[in-house]
C-alpha cells in the first residue's frame, strides 16, 4: 500500500540554525500539506501546496518557514532560523484532490528538537 | 470560529465497553468530518469520516453520529479492545481549512 514517507525521523539542531524536513508524498497525489504537533498537543495546520505554489497557510507559517517541491517526488519544509518553540513533530500529508472529502494521508513525522 | 472542541481529554474504558468521544464546531461551512487515530510515535491515520448529509456512519466497531443542527459529532467505539488504546482526533474541513480537535487519549484496560 502506498504511503507518505518522511526523513529524517529525528532532527536535533541548535537554535538559529536552518533545517530542512523532507517528505515523499504518495505518487499520484497532487496536494501536499505540512502540520505541526507540539508534544502532547493537537495537530496544527501549517501550509497546503498545489501546483508548485502555496494554497493556504496558517498564522504559524511565518517568514521563517518555506516549502518547496524541488523535483517530482520530494516536498520539503525549511525553517530558516530555528527557535526553541519550533521543537515539535512535523507531519507531512498528501491527498489526491483538494476540497471537501479530501482524505489526507499522513507520514510518520519528523521529531524536531531545537536546543 | 475555526476551532473544533473535543471531549473528554482522556478516557479509560474496560475491555468490551463502549468508548464515546464528542466534538463540536462553530463554522457552518465545515462539510467533512473525519476521525483520526494516532499511536505513539506515528502519524495520524484516518479511521472513519462522515459528510453532513447523513446522521450516522458505521464501519465495523466504529460509528460516527452527526447532529447538524447542534453542530456536534461523536465517535463510538463498540466492544473496545486494548489495541484501540491511542489518541483520537476529530477534525473538520470546509475544503480550504482542515482543523483538528485537541485529541482524546483513550486507554482500554484488559
Amino acid at each position: 500500500e502506498p504511503e507518505v514517507t518522511q526523513t529524517p525521523s529525528h532532527q536535533v539542531t541548535q537554535m538559529g540554525q536552518e533545517v530542512i524536513l523532507r517528505c515523499v508524498p504518495i505518487s499520484n497525489h497532487l496536494y501536499f500539506y505540512w502540520y505541526r504537533q507540539i508534544l502532547g498537543q493537537k495537530v496544527e495546520f501549517l501550509v497546503s501546496f498545489y501546483n508548485n505554489e502555496i494554497s493556504e497557510k496558517s498564522e504559524i507559517f511565518d517568514d521563517q518557514f518555506s516549502v518547496e517541491r524541488p523535483d517530482g517526488s520530494n516536498f520539503t519544509l525549511k525553517i530558516r532560523s530555528t527557535k526553541l518553540e519550533d521543537s515539535a513533530m512535523y507531519f507531512c500529508a498528501s491527498s489526491r484532490r483538494a476540497g471537501s472529502y479530501n482524505e489526507q494521508f499522513f507520514g510518520p513525522g519528523t521529531r524536531l528538537t531545537v536546543l | 470560529q475555526q476551532q473544533v472542541k473535543q471531549s473528554p481529554q482522556s478516557l479509560i474504558v474496560q475491555k468490551g465497553g463502549i468508548s464515546i468521544i464528542n466534538c463540536a464546531y462553530e463554522n457552518t461551512a465545515f462539510d467533512y468530518f473525519p476521525w483520526y487515530q494516532q499511536f505513539p510515535g506515528k502519524g495520524p491515520a484516518l479511521l472513519i469520516a462522515i459528510r453532513p448529509d447523513v446522521s450516522e456512519k458505521k464501519e465495523g466497531r466504529f460509528t460516527i453520529s452527526f447532529n447538524k443542527s447542534a453542530k456536534q459529532f461523536s465517535l463510538h467505539i463498540m466492544d473496545s479492545q486494548p489495541g484501540d488504546s491511542a489518541t483520537y482526533f476529530c477534525a473538520a474541513s470546509d475544503g480550504q481549512n482542515f482543523v483538528f480537535g485537541p485529541g482524546t487519549r483513550l486507554s482500554v484496560l484488559p
